[in-house]
């Protein structure tokens, strides 16, 4: 089993581009969420989907969209991307949203000039 | 927002030395979860802490849920090369769902060989 798959493994963009970073999991899980890891500051999270056709706001969503494609797919968009955001991006799921722990990807490192 | 202070923030230590490393909180939690990042990866579960004054082993690998719920502690005993890596904990409230999840800074270990 791959787990949680995370494309691409690293991305270099301009100012103001977009891009769109993928994510897939095959454990048949219900919960997937976004962080973004930054030096001295942790994991963060930045949108969570419950479940299948649910998406919220977590610690840090601005400059960011998210979507639910299926129960297995869960994409986060830059639509405009910032040097601010330039930060590892990790995916995860659980099999529900408490008491179960959360399985990682192997993150995104995304560098924004 | 709740916050784990996580100590120490990095340590340098010889194989075969014992490791130790802890996280307070001035909220109570009733989860606590330690993760292992390899360089490059993402973070994996460890160990799972879901009662007071629990007392759980991995391996070489012990954690402990604080009598007053708001800390942990893990243990590293005789340590390897293959131990270097950032140390994550996190705690989560009763009934809490994942998106509560509060993570800390991390502890990252050095082993020389």
């Amino acid at each position: 089993n791959a787990g949680v798959t995370q494309t691409p493994k690293f991305q270099v963009l301009k100012t103001g581009q977009s891009m769109t970073l993928q994510c897939a999991q095959d454990m048949n899980h219900n919960s997937m969420y976004w962080y973004r890891q930054d030096p001295g500051m942790g994991l963060r999270l930045i949108y969570y989907s419950a479940s299948e056709g649910t998406t919220d706001k977590g610690e840090v969503p601005n400059g960011y969209n998210v979507s639910r494609l299926n129960k297995r797919e869960f994409s986060l968009r830059l639509e405009s991307a910032a040097p601010s955001q330039t930060s590892v991006y990790f995916c995860a799921s659980s099999l529900r949203q408490g008491g179960s722990p959360l399985h990682f990807g192997n993150g995104t490192r995304l560098t924004v000039t | 927002g709740q916050q784990l202070n996580q100590s120490p923030q990095s340590m340098f230590i010889q194989e075969g030395e014992d490791v130790s490393m802890n996280c307070t909180s001035s909220s109570i939690f009733n989860t606590w979860l330690w993760y292992k990042q390899d360089p490059g990866e993402g973070p994996v579960l460890l160990i799972a802490l879901y009662k007071a004054g629990e007392l759980t082993s991995n391996g070489r690998l012990t954690a402990q849920f604080g009598i007053t719920r708001k800390d942990s502690f893990l243990n590293i005993s005789a340590s390897i090369p293959s131990d270097v890596g950032i140390y994550f904990c996190a705690g989560l409230n009763s009934g809490g769902s994942n998106y509560k999840l509060t993570f800390g800074k991390g502890t990252l270990l050095t082993v020389n060989p």
